[in-house]
């Protein structure tokens, strides 16, 4: 596709259910990012990916979140047990390299009732 | 530690006026500094960053070390200029952005 495409657009979870967020990234590109966007906030990081290695992870809030990069191309974020404290929208981001200009998704919204 | 500061969350002007949107940093290193937009319903972009010393779409953002800022200005704002305004800082390690909690700018006719 012409840019990173991200799926669902919108997503309401119970409390307590699993979600997973789905990134694909621009073909080629060897870096994903995830950040995840409070309502008023500007986006924070959540993990790192180049390729399939998760390089950095230290964003991600609990050991309820999860995210993989399989085969180095589609990544998918996963959150368990939901709480209404991760209701955000969830931006994937990918780029040629780290340093290179990072290409946004248009985001999940994610919304825990 | 990085830290990206916005201090105006809404910034209002009239067509034709200067605009000037406020964003200072701390790093201890040499970060890259960006500026990104969200216009409405529009996945966040790219709209400048400090190495290329570019102007687009009329907006120019120059690096202040000595200030720790990067503030993005325009001399005649456009009502099409009205979006939402990030500021990033990327410092050496992996390529994480740290944003700023961004300005919400809006251009009245």
């Amino acid at each position: 596709g012409a840019g990173v495409s991200q799926s669902p657009r919108y997503k309401v979870a119970k409390r307590g259910q699993d979600v997973a967020l789905r990134c694909d990234p621009i073909s080629g590109h060897v870096s994903l990012f995830w950040y995840q966007q409070a309502l008023g906030q500007g986006p924070e990081f959540l993990t790192y990916f180049q390729n399939e290695a998760q390089l950095d992870k230290s964003g991600l809030p609990s050991d309820r979140f999860f995210a993989e990069r399989p085969e180095g191309s589609v990544s998918t974020l996963k959150i368990q047990r939901t709480q209404k404290e991760d209701s955000a929208v969830y931006l994937c981001a990918s780029s040629l390299g780290k340093n290179a200009e990072a290409f946004f998704g248009q985001g999940t919204r994610l919304t825990v009732v | 530690a990085q830290r990206v500061t916005q201090p105006e969350k809404l910034l209002s002007v009239f067509k034709g006026a200067p605009v000037e949107l406020k964003c200072n940093y701390s790093y201890s290193g040499s970060p890259e500094l960006f500026w990104y937009v969200q216009y409405s319903r529009q996945r966040l972009q790219l709209l400048l960053r400090h190495i290329s010393r570019e102007s687009i779409k009329g907006f120019t953002a120059d690096l202040n070390k000595g200030e720790t800022s990067f503030h993005l200005k325009k001399p005649f704002a456009q009502e099409e200029d009205s979006a939402m305004y990030y500021c990033a800082l990327r410092g050496s390690t992996l390529g994480r952005l740290y944003f700023g909690r961004g300005t919400q700018l809006t251009v009245w006719p």
